[in-house]
């Protein structure tokens, strides 16, 4: 089944502890991207990757890093958790073809003390 | 730079009414718009994309939604609503590189009994 997969799906850290959040696609999509959802605001871009070793910033990227050495891994990475950036976060790919249409994984909700 | 806004963050219908979400673009070029469902505890998935083939765009689950350019909006409608049609919905558009969406801030839909 052609999917993004996202985890872990629900983690509750603390202040200052390193984590990440691994993304997987299964659909050599070249292009991925991260987005965090908060009430009120609806999704905003955080990074994206338009391919292998390509890797740009989005609209909220700090506070986190990326990286993209396979195609299909685009792990999140935070160094230093802070509360704000407790959110609810989306991994996303899409192919080069076709009319735009990003597939998304089911979600990883972070919480930090 | 290409935006979306969605008038109402929540819409409240009853069962078998009809439904109408709002969403206005800002576009300096022909955009590509898309109307994504988020379901409770899920990620999202695609209802429908205009991409500039036909005005009416017909999606899933009963959905449609019509570009008007006269009215820069892009609203979603569907005749009768179900309890399982209640969920978060995001209207989006293409950003300028063409490759990221920019997303409203989401109206969640309430559908009583």
């Amino acid at each position: 089944e052609a999917q993004v997969t996202q985890n872990p799906r629900y983690l509750i850290t603390v202040t200052g502890k390193k984590l990440t959040v691994t993304c997987s696609q299964n659909m050599n999509h070249e292009y991925m991207s991260w987005y965090r959802q908060d009430p009120g605001l609806g999704l905003r871009q955080i990074y994206y990757s338009m391919n292998v070793e390509v890797t740009d910033k989005g609209d909220v990227p700090e506070g986190y890093k990326v990286s993209r050495k396979e195609k299909r891994n685009f792990p999140l990475i935070l160094e230093s958790p802070s509360p704000n950036q407790t959110s609810l976060y989306f991994c996303a790919s899409r192919s080069y073809s076709g009319a735009n249409v990003l597939t998304f994984g089911a979600g990883s909700r972070l919480t930090v003390l | 730079a290409q935006s979306v806004t969605q008038l109402g963050s929540h819409v409240s219908v009853s069962e078998g009414a009809l439904v109408l979400l709002r969403c206005n673009y800002s576009s300096s070029v022909p955009p590509y718009l898309f109307w994504y469902v988020q379901y409770p505890n899920q990620g999202l998935q695609l209802l429908l994309k205009y991409t500039s083939a036909a005005t009416l765009v017909k999606g899933i689950n009963g959905f449609e939604a019509e570009f008007k350019k006269s009215e820069t909006s892009f609203h979603l409608t569907k005749p009768s609503a179900h309890m399982s049609d209640a969920a978060e919905y995001f209207c989006a558009v293409s950003s300028n590189s063409g490759y990221a969406l920019n997303f409203g801030k989401g109206t969640s839909l309430l559908v009583t009994p």
